[in-house]
């Protein structure tokens, strides 16, 4: 079975600082793919930055990277330089026959 | 272009209407997915078609009728729903290049079962 879980429910950030966003998962399949979506209150669900197993580098995409630790199963989002719009609800998802979500951790970044 | 579109945005709907989502996207994609998400829970996976065929229903009431006309095309197909179907469901489409895959979302219909 596969699980993927996010153990933040909140995080506070300051502007301009950097925000690590935890997720873990649980599959005993070597092919899954990562992925990592913001979702701000007004429901959308966007694309941040995804990873699969196979690959030997962390993910990258502008301010945003994935540290992908295959032995402990662990798939960080990093933001760097955090912007008052970043303030959303992420969710990590992992798929491998089917997506799963994790619940979501809600970042806050204050002025 | 990462667009997926959804029409309505909204809808509110008695328990015994029919009424249909639809969700489109022209960017090739050959996976199309509906999920449902209650508030601040996180999606759940509703159905999967690869290839313009049917391959994930995750034990969805059958008053939830998915359809995919063309490879562009999903449509959601609604009949006497429950009020605790009322959600924000996510239409997605997804494709692989090499090794690197992407999941795209639209931007829901916001759905009230009254």
């Amino acid at each position: 079975a596969q699980k993927i879980t996010q153990t933040q429910p909140g995080m506070f950030v300051q502007e301009k600082e950097a925000v690590t966003l935890d997720c873990t998962y649980d599959t005993s399949d070597p092919s899954y793919g990562l992925f990592w979506y913001k979702q701000p209150s007004s429901g959308e669900m966007i694309f941040l930055i995804y990873q699969g197993s196979y690959d030997q580098q962390n993910a990258t995409e502008g301010r945003y990277s994935l540290n992908f630790q295959k032995a402990r199963k662990s798939a960080n989002l990093v933001i760097s330089a955090s912007q008052l719009g970043d303030s959303a609800m992420y969710f990590c998802a992992m798929r491998v026959n089917d997506m799963r979500f994790g619940a979501g951790t809600r970042l806050t970044v204050k002025p | 272009d990462t667009e997926v579109t959804q029409t309505p945005k909204h809808l509110v709907m008695g328990m015994t209407n029919k009424k249909s989502l639809k969700c489109e996207q022209h960017m090739g994609h050959r996976a199309m997915y509906w999920y449902k998400q209650k508030a601040k829970k996180p999606p759940e996976l509703m159905f999967v078609y690869s290839y313009e065929k049917l391959s994930i229903n995750e034990s969805v009431p059958s008053r939830f009728s998915p359809e995919c006309p063309n490879s562009s095309l999903l449509n959601l197909h609604l009949h006497a729903l429950q009020p605790e179907d009322s959600a924000l469901y996510l239409c997605a489409s997804s494709h692989y290049l090499g090794q690197e895959e992407t999941q795209y979302f639209g931007p829901g219909t916001r759905l009230l079962v009254l």
